[in-house]
C-alpha cells in the first residue's frame, strides 16, 4: 500500500516550457487535491476533484489545468511556465466528503529558471 | 474569503522547554485539523477537533479549540529534537470539500 504518490520528485523548467505532474493514490479516495508550498505563506489550493470525471478551482488556479480521467490517478499540468510557478507540489487525497484527514504525497519541487 | 493565521512563525527553543503555536480563523470552524511537516517532508495528519472547548492529548502534546471554534493551540511540553518540523492548523472551506491551511509556525529545537 503506497498510498500518495508523485511524479516526478525533482523538475527544472525553461520559461515557457509545459509539463505534467502525476498524483496517483491506491487508497480508493474520492478527494484528490493539488496544493502548492511557497516559504511563508503555507499550503494553498490550486485545483481539487470530488470524484472521477470532476474537477473544480481552488485559491490559486490560474496558469494550471488538472485532469482526473482514473479515480486513482489526479494530474497538474503547466501549460507555459513561469518563474512564479517555482514552488514545492503537493498532492493530497481525502476518502470522501466529511471533515475526514487528507494524506499528503511527498512532493514535486519545481524550478522555472 | 476565509482566513487562518498562526503565530508565530518561527520558534527557537532549546530541548526541554515548552511551545505553543496558536490559529486564529477569520469565521467559525466546523471542526480544526493540525499536520506536522518535518524538513523536506510532507505534512502529515495529528489530529482532528470538533467540539467548542475540547481538549485533546497525545503523548506530550496537547490540542485546544476555543469556545468559540474560531481559534486554536498545539502546546507540546519538553520538547525533543524529534519535535522539529512545520505545524499546521487547517479548517475547513467550501462545505467540506477543501482545507483552508494556515500560514505555519516551523519550530527549531537546540541541543
Amino acid at each position: 500500500n503506497a498510498g500518495v504518490t508523485q511524479t516526478p520528485k525533482f523538475r527544472v523548467l525553461k520559461t515557457g516550457q509545459s509539463m505534467t505532474l502525476l498524483c496517483a493514490q491506491d487508497m480508493n479516495h474520492e478527494y484528490m487535491y493539488w496544493y502548492r508550498q511557497d516559504p511563508g505563506m503555507g499550503l494553498r489550493l490550486i485545483h481539487y476533484s470530488v470524484g472521477e470525471g470532476t474537477t473544480a478551482k481552488g485559491e490559486v488556479p490560474d496558469g494550471y489545468n488538472v485532469s482526473r480521467l482514473k479515480k486513482q490517478n489526479f494530474l497538474l499540468g503547466l501549460e507555459s511556465a513561469a518563474p512564479s510557478q517555482t514552488s514545492v507540489y503537493f498532492c493530497a487525497s481525502q476518502i470522501d466528503a466529511g471533515w475526514y484527514e487528507q494524506y499528503f504525497g511527498p512532493g514535486t519541487r519545481l524550478t522555472v529558471t | 474569503g476565509q482566513q487562518v493565521m498562526q503565530i508565530p512563525q518561527y520558534q527557537h527553543v532549546q530541548e526541554g522547554e515548552d511551545f505553543t503555536t496558536y490559529c486564529n480563523s477569520s469565521t467559525t470552524l466546523s471542526n480544526i485539523q493540525w499536520y506536522k511537516q518535518r524538513p523536506g517532508g510532507h505534512p502529515v495528519f495529528l489530529i482532528q477537533l470538533v467540539k467548542s472547548g475540547e481538549v485533546k492529548k497525545q503523548k506530550r502534546l496537547t490540542f485546544q479549540f476555543g469556545e468559540a471554534k474560531k481559534n486554536s493551540s498545539l502546546h507540546i511540553t519538553a520538547t525533543q529534537t524529534t519535535d522539529v518540523g512545520t505545524y499546521f492548523c487547517a479548517g475547513p472551506a467550501g462545505g467540506g470539500n477543501k482545507l483552508t491551511f494556515g500560514t505555519g509556525t516551523q519550530l527549531k529545537v537546540e541541543l
